[in-house]
């Protein structure tokens, strides 16, 4: 069973439209968690970090659930620019696991 | 402040030759990581640091595949005997310390032909 998962997509949605991704985890141990983006032939790059209180920025909130071990990330009023591929990161001891991404394409 | 960099951009090799890639972390990240990524593909983790001891080598794919970090700072990732299949972006991250959020470095190229 792999560390961390996700969805792939791809989610196609309308501009406003609200999207969730969830990914699950294995380990139950697992201390930190983490949302990046990464936009097309660019690096990965941080959105935010999550909480077990759950956090937000704007538009986009964070959740983790450790009884069912995932965390989610919900995007609200979707922008253009919110196009990319959305990675969860999970740390488990020593090693941080990515996930393979779920891409996001926010249509006119 | 400067982020995480790396050089070169890009690299193009014919098979065979060894390369070396650099990479700077943000200034007082104790720890640093080497990734690859082929297109379309997830990150693959090749080697983490602290400081200049690496604990974890578990994603070096073969004995071809070799990292250091001098000064608690810079690292080069060297391949040697360089093959097509290593053809990929390599991605350095570093952090604050082992469990706080990484920054990446915008990646070498890597183009083996």
């Amino acid at each position: 069973r792999k560390e961390v998962e996700q969805d792939p997509g791809p989610f196609n949605v309308p501009e406003g439209a609200t999207v969730a991704f969830n990914c699950t985890y294995s380990n139950s141990a697992s201390q930190s968690f983490f949302w990046y983006r990464q936009d097309c032939r660019k690096e990965p790059k941080l959105l935010m970090s999550v909480y077990s209180s759950g956090n937000e920025d704007g538009r986009f909130t964070a959740q983790l659930n450790r009884a069912s071990q995932y965390i989610s990330l919900l995007i609200r009023d979707s922008k253009l620019s919110d196009s990319a591929t959305y990675l969860c990161v999970v740390n488990s001891g020593n090693q941080f696991y990515f996930g393979t991404g779920t891409s996001l394409t926010v249509i006119p | 402040g400067a982020g995480v960099s790396q050089s070169p951009s890009n690299k193009v090799t014919e098979k065979g030759k060894d390369v070396e890639l650099r990479c700077d972390p943000i200034s007082g990240h104790t720890a640093l990581y080497w990734y690859r990524q082929s297109l379309g593909q997830g990150l693959e983790f090749l080697i983490y640091f602290q400081g200049n001891s690496a604990p974890d080598k578990s994603g070096l794919p073969s004995d071809r595949f070799s990292a250091e970090r001098t000064g608690g700072s810079v690292s080069t990732l060297t391949i040697q005997r360089t093959q097509q299949e290593d053809s990929a972006v390599y991605l350095c991250a570093s952090s604050r310390t082992r469990d706080y959020e990484q920054y990446f470095g915008p990646g070498t190229r890597l183009t083996v032909t």
